[in-house]
């Protein structure tokens, strides 16, 4: 069993529309939770990260963090067709150290 | 903001030749990633650098080294390149004590 699981995908919305994206785990010492933006043939994009359970909101995005479920999710409010891209969660027990465990990845397109 | 920064956006090279990638940072980040991402298998870690000259193996270090001279880059060395090793390669860099890593814009590497 994988550490963290996140359906591949693809989800294609109408422009305007929320979005919901997830991610489950296995392990409880994950304390830090991250979701990042890859567009096409480039580079992850960090858009935010939480520390331990409860929301986190930055304009369309909300991130939440249930620990007891062991889930995350990724809302986009008012999606938009910029937001179309792969969304890629992860996930570490401490701050230090080299451990990332990132999900595959949800393939996301908003159509206009 | 941080910036990561891969020398090459895209590389084709031939069964056996040595390949270099490079990568810099600009916020004087203490750890390094090299990372390959490919389909369904999601990111992989290559190798890690906590500190110049200094580095751990990942999951994947089979076939790659690495050197890290200067605080501000990490170069991953492909011995012999080979079909299999045809991937995205993403750097990434790290503060201590802050959980997020920031990844350069990828280098997509085919090799024929």
């Amino acid at each position: 069993q994988k550490e963290v699981e996140q359906d591949p995908g693809p989800l294609s919305v109408p422009e305007g529309a929320i979005v919901s994206l997830n991610c489950t785990y296995s392990n409880s010492a994950f304390q830090y939770f991250m979701w990042y933006r890859q567009y096409s043939r480039k580079g992850p994009e960090l858009l935010m990260y939480t520390y331990s359970s409860g929301n986190k909101e930055d304009g369309r995005f909300t991130a939440q963090v249930d620990k007891s479920s062991k889930y995350i999710s990724l809302f986009i409010r008012d999606s938009q067709p910029s937001d179309s891209a792969t969304y890629l969660c992860a996930m570490r027990k401490s701050n230090t150290g080299n451990q990332f465990y990132f999900g595959t990845g949800t393939s996301l397109t908003v159509i206009p | 903001d941080v910036k990561v920064t891969q020398s090459s956006r895209y590389l084709v090279k031939r069964t056996g030749e040595k390949v270099f990638l490079e990568c810099v940072q600009d916020m004087d980040h203490e750890n390094m990633f090299w990372y390959r991402q490919d389909p369904g298998l999601g990111l992989r870690l290559i190798y890690f650098s906590y500190d110049v000259k200094m580095k751990e193996k990942g999951d994947i270090p089979e076939g790659y080294s690495v050197s890290r001279e200067k605080k501000e880059r990490f170069s991953l060395i492909l011995e012999s390149a080979s079909t299999n090793q045809t991937s995205m390669y993403l750097c990434a860099s790290q503060r201590n004590t802050y959980p997020e890593a920031f990844f350069g814009q990828g280098t997509r590497l085919t090799v024929v």
